[in-house]
């Protein structure tokens, strides 16, 4: 079974700093890796993903996630943060594009200006 | 386009009655999946639904039951409700070999 571990329940960065997002999983075989958002009373918006081929992979609105296989981690990044991006953030795998998604518990991410 | 649409927004229900949440899929999406979010958790799987049959499904009782039509719309039915099935639903579109799934904006379901 998969599972994902976002050790950080909250995040707290100042506007116009890099912010980092911690996800670490487990899964069988080689991995499909996820960062989603939500915002308040939202559904879950799709930042960006990981398949297979770089490691550094770059989404939505500035973010980038780099996939490290030796250390089963996908960490969210963004090196300018906006007050705007502060939400809820969630990592998810499964171990094939057609199976569910394991999500992580989350990471409320809080950009202060 | 209209990416994925939930019905109703909110709903209040007593312990004990049974109620039915719909989704439409993104225009072109024909597998369905259904997530529970508990209030400061992330989403559990609760079912998958693929030519009209269920294909995969999490940890969840046989309360849970759902369907989908030729149109690939999917609705989810929950019996017997529970203070515990209080919960944002959340419906999930996606076609084979898309290595994504898209959200709706859920259903708040509350059972008093």
């Amino acid at each position: 079974a998969q599972s994902v571990a976002q050790p950080e329940d909250q995040v707290n960065v100042a506007e116009g700093n890099p912010l980092t997002v911690k996800c670490t999983y487990s899964v069988s075989g080689n991995p499909y890796l996820f960062w989603y958002v939500q915002y308040p009373n939202r559904g879950l918006q799709f930042l960006l993903k990981y398949i297979t081929g770089d490691n550094l992979v770059k989404g939505s609105y500035g973010f980038e996630a780099e996939f490290n296989k030796s250390q089963t981690s996908f960490h969210l990044k963004k090196p300018s943060a906006l007050v705007s991006d502060s939400a809820l953030y969630f990592c998810a795998v499964t171990p094939d594009s057609a199976r569910q998604l394991t999500f992580g518990s989350g990471t409320q991410l809080t950009v202060l200006p | 386009d209209a990416g994925v649409t939930q019905s109703p927004t909110h709903l209040i229900k007593t312990r004990g009655q049974q109620v039915t949440l719909r989704c439409s899929p993104k225009s072109g999406h024909d597998t369905v999946s259904w997530y529970q979010q508990a209030l400061g958790q992330g989403p559990q799987f609760i079912f998958q639904y693929y030519e009209e049959e269920e294909r995969q499904r999490g940890n969840f009782p046989d309360r849970f039951s759902g369907h989908q039509f030729p149109n690939y719309s999917s609705e989810l039915n929950v019996n017997a409700l529970l203070l515990g099935d209080s919960a944002l639903y959340l419906c999930a579109s996606s076609v084979p070999g898309l290595n994504e799934q898209f959200f709706g904006p859920g259903t708040r379901l509350t059972v008093l």
